[in-house]
């Protein structure tokens, strides 16, 4: 079965010296083929693409919300995909889900066929 | 960026119903849209893609189609697990980009 399980959410404050690590271990296909995103949620609100990974991790892509703030970044051996978020907003306030691309071409397509549930992330004061 | 506006925000419908979702595109492009279904707590569940493709496992009630920069989803038949959130997401250009979500109310 393919699995998607979030981890490393948590509470944190705003500001320069804010950040937080988000993982994501992958299970039941072959991780290193395809191309990986983080998708967020704001509390009750829709889904806002963050970023993508290509399948060695030699491409990255991100939302103009988040460039120069967050890494996405993965590591085939351990079947793991990142997210290192630095000087937080409250707007970054959010649940993260990581989803898996549709094609195993290496390059995204950015349709997702697999997400995981999510972590949730505050930013507060 | 390609803007999705969706509609309606929320509707209610009384199961067997038939109930369309409309997702606008802000411009023109191809077949490379996707509808997602969320449960509250769940993890998006990915229907349709391609516009009109339906994933593997997904009940033949729910269908995608699309006139112009129209694309919509309708389900057929509604069913007590389909009352949910859906989500449309074009991935034609980049950034991809999601509608505002619909969420589907049991009356």
């Amino acid at each position: 079965e393919v699995q998607l399980l979030e981890s490393g959410g948590d509470l944190i404050q705003p500001g320069p010296g804010g950040s937080l690590r988000l993982s994501c271990a992958a299970s039941g296909f072959t991780f290193s083929t395809y191309a990986m995103t983080w998708v967020r949620q704001a509390p009750g609100k829709g889904l806002e693409w963050v970023s993508t990974i290509s399948s060695s991790g030699d491409r990255t892509y991100y939302a103009d919300s988040v460039k120069g703030r967050f890494t996405i970044s993965r590591d085939n051996s351990k079947n793991t995909l990142y997210l290192q978020m630095s000087s937080l907003r409250v707007e970054d306030t959010a649940l993260y889900h990581c989803a898996k691309d549709w094609l195993g071409s290496g390059a995204p397509i950015y349709y997702m066929d697999v997400w995981g549930k999510g972590t949730t992330v505050t930013v507060s004061s | 960026d390609i803007q999705m506006t969706q509609s309606p925000s929320s509707l209610s419908a009384s199961v067997g119903d038939r109930v369309t979702i409309t997702c606008r595109a802000s411009q023109a492009f191809g077949n490379w849209l996707a509808w997602y279904q969320q449960k509250p707590g769940g993890a998006p569940k990915s229907l349709i893609y391609g516009t009109s493709t339906l994933e593997s496992g997904v009940p033949s009630r729910f269908s995608g189609s699309a006139s112009g920069t129209d694309f919509s989803l309708t389900i057929n038949n509604l069913q007590p697990e389909d009352f949910a959130t859906y989500y449309c997401q074009q991935y034609n250009s980049f950034p991809p980009t999601f509608g505002g979500g619909t969420k589907v109310e049991i009356k």
